[in-house]
């Protein structure tokens, strides 16, 4: 079975900062992997599909990289609003996601 | 509009049987392969369950398989989980997602005594 491992699990950061978070693959699943957003009380929100395409609509700060095992994804400049959980899920196998990451406001 | 609207969730006792439903409308619901995806309180997501767009193809996790049935009817715009032998570790959020773009509000489950 493929394991995600996201990282880190909690982060806090300031208004404008650079936020980057992790997601490794146990094995190559390619491009196949999602990032969505959390906020409290609602459902996740696709933000990034296929590793590095941005959702219609999502802010251009939003974005995603890598293939194969090791996957990023970045915040340019953080906002308030971005205060959420963020989750990657791969999609090359059963679906799977990542235990999350708590971005919080320093 | 799309929507998707979950109904169904509750509070049963260990062992007892639910029946989650999940209402589309605002897309070509027929066109999408659909997810139950779930939350236990204060926890990350789980994926449940997967079922293709024509019923082809239906998918488990292992925590739910041989007790859960994921089900749709194209012709009412509608996907269903029925879920038997219901344990404590099954509560949770339950949401319907259409792939990975759609998803609903979510329904609560509670199993307890």
């Amino acid at each position: 079975d493929i394991q995600m491992t996201q990282s880190p699990s909690s982060l806090s950061a300031s208004v404008g900062d650079r936020v980057t978070i992790t997601c490794q693959a146990s094995q190559d699943i390619s491009n196949y992997l999602n990032w969505y957003q959390q906020k409290p009380g609602k459902a996740p929100k696709l933000l990034i599909y296929d590793a590095s395409n941005l959702e219609t609509g999502v802010p251009s700060r939003f974005s995603g990289s890598g293939s194969g095992t090791d996957f990023t994804f970045t915040i340019s400049s953080l906002q308030p609003e971005d205060i959420a959980t963020y989750y990657c899920q791969q999609y090359d196998n059963l679906p799977l996601f990542g235990q999350g990451t708590k971005l919080e406001i320093k | 509009e799309v929507q998707l609207v979950e109904s169904g969730g509750g509070l049963v006792k260990p062992g007892g049987s639910l029946r989650l439903s999940c209402a589309a409308s605002g897309f070509t619901f027929s066109s999408y392969s659909m997810n139950w995806v779930r939350q236990a309180p204060g926890k990350g997501l789980e994926w449940v369950s997967s079922i293709s767009s024509s019923s082809s193809y239906i998918y488990y996790a292992d925590s739910v398989k041989g007790r859960f049935t994921i089900s749709r009817d194209n012709a009412k715009n509608s996907l269903y989980l029925q879920m038997n032998s219901l344990r404590a570790e099954d509560t949770a959020v339950y949401y319907c997602a259409a792939e990975a773009t759609y998803w609903g509000q979510g329904t609560l489950v509670t199993v307890s005594s």
